[in-house]
């Protein structure tokens, strides 16, 4: 069973286009949730992340938006570009040893 | 600035083989995480490691064991592999238990 729920699972949007993930968890120890964009056979690179005490958090064309009340954060690409084209992927951590949990991923691809 | 290696990036073994994998954090990370991720799927948490000592164990087959040693890199060791042992292994790294986790660039397995 998957702990964080991400969606969709595929998305396709147009160059200079926003492109929203989503995701979901049910764990309320989880207090640090980073996304992490990955590349085909490259390492996941952390993109940006949040911790409960805000509600939002930008660095340049990511924006991360969290409800805590909802337990749902989403990840905002502003002005999306080819290049952005990559599988992303929400975590969560929380709690003693701070393993990250995944969400199942999404292939993002942005059309020129 | 200086990522996190690891060694081999590619390796090929037979069944019932053993396996090493081998990382070197990024300079002054004490933490280290090991995930394993099979085609198409989310990164899953086999093992972590601070301060040289075993932290939190995620679904680490008992067939693999790993250690941390004194300069605090990491090697997971792998026996009696099985076909479905293929997968990319990462590391990560973090400075701090609680810290940003940097992944590594993989090494592909492939068990044949």
């Amino acid at each position: 069973q998957q702990q964080v729920k991400q969606s969709p699972q595929s998305l396709i949007v147009q160059k200079g286009g926003i492109s929203i993930i989503n995701c979901a968890y049910e764990n309320t120890a989880f207090d640090y949730f980073p996304w992490y964009q990955q590349f085909p056979g490259k390492g996941p690179a952390l993109l940006i992340a949040i911790r409960p005490d805000v509600s939002e958090k930008k660095e340049g064309r990511f924006t991360i938006s969290f409800n805590k009340s909802a337990k749902q954060f989403s990840l905002h690409i502003m002005d999306s570009q080819p290049g952005d084209s990559a599988t992303y992927f929400c975590a969560a951590s929380g709690g003693y040893g701070n393993k990250l949990v995944f969400g199942a991923g999404t292939i993002l691809r942005v059309k020129s | 600035a200086a990522g996190v290696i690891q060694s081999p990036r590619h390796l090929i073994k037979e069944k019932r083989e053993t396996a090493t994998l081998k990382c070197y954090p990024i300079p002054r990370h004490d933490t280290v995480y090991w995930y394993q991720q099979g085609p198409g799927q989310d990164p899953q948490f086999l093992i972590s490691f601070y301060e040289k000592m075993q932290s939190d164990k995620g679904s680490i087959p008992d067939r693999f064991s790993a250690q941390q040693f004194s300069d605090y890199h990491s090697e997971l060791n792998m026996s009696s592999l099985e076909l479905g042992d293929s997968a990319l292994y990462f590391c990560a790294s973090s400075q701090g238990i609680l810290d940003e986790q940097y992944f590594g660039p993989g090494t592909r397995l492939t068990v044949t």
